[in-house]
């Protein structure tokens, strides 16, 4: 069964440019879940869907953060413009409801540098 | 803001010997979670312990968890090289349907 797969892995961009990060969970999972994890720190929830739905993004940074679950499958993230601060990695998650989202899958991540 | 602290904050000990972190948290949960991160990988999750049970094992993991001290600990006995990694506790919340991670454990071990 292929994992959580995520692209690109790593990105270098000029503060005020766009980037997008690209997931695709584990087939069959309808929980899929964007983290930001900055140098030493454990994760951190950006938002979380169910199915297509955005249930939590309280701590996505709305002014200039969007995400979208088209079909609820795949999923992007979007940063525009990008700060200096934005500079870490980027990790998807998908879950289940048979191991009832208690374990969380993640995929290898996307460094993202902003210089 | 991350409600798990992990203690210590980096680990270094022989291949062979065993390896204890600790990780304590702020408010109530369903469950506290392991996980594992290699260089340059991504999480992989290690073990799960309920909120009404005190103590885990799988393979060479222990883990305990006090939720009266709101704290828990996680043993690897008989360390080997491949097990240097960053571990990371992380709560499940008991409302809010959230998994916080804390800051995590850096552990190396030296064959």
């Amino acid at each position: 069964e292929a994992g959580v797969v995520q692209s690109p892995r790593y990105k270098i961009i000029e503060k005020k440019q766009p980037v997008a990060f690209w997931c695709n969970p584990i087939s069959g999972h309808n929980t899929l879940y964007w983290y930001r994890q900055n140098l030493g720190q454990g994760p951190e929830l950006l938002i979380r869907y169910e199915n297509e739905e955005a249930v939590d993004d309280s701590q996505l940074p709305k002014d200039r953060f969007s995400a979208e679950r088209l079909k609820g499958v795949d999923s992007t993230l979007k940063i525009q413009p990008a700060e200096l601060g934005d500079s870490a990695v980027y990790l998807c998650a998908s879950s289940s409801l048979i191991s009832g989202y208690n374990e969380q899958f993640f995929g290898p991540g996307t460094r993202l540098t902003v210089l | 803001s991350q409600q798990g602290e992990e203690d210590p904050q980096a680990l270094s000990i022989q291949e062979g010997e065993n390896a204890t972190m600790n990780c304590s948290y702020k408010t109530s949960i369903n469950n506290l979670q392991w996980y594992r991160q290699n260089s340059g990988r991504g999480l992989v999750h290690l073990i799960l312990i309920r909120s009404n049970e005190r103590e885990k094992h799988s393979g060479r993991l222990r883990v305990t968890l006090d939720t009266s001290k709101k704290s828990s600990s996680l043993l690897i006995t008989a360390s080997r090289a491949a097990d240097t990694a960053s571990y990371f506790c992380a709560t499940y919340m008991e409302y809010g349907n959230k998994l916080v991670f804390g800051a995590g454990t850096i552990l190396r071990v030296k064959s």
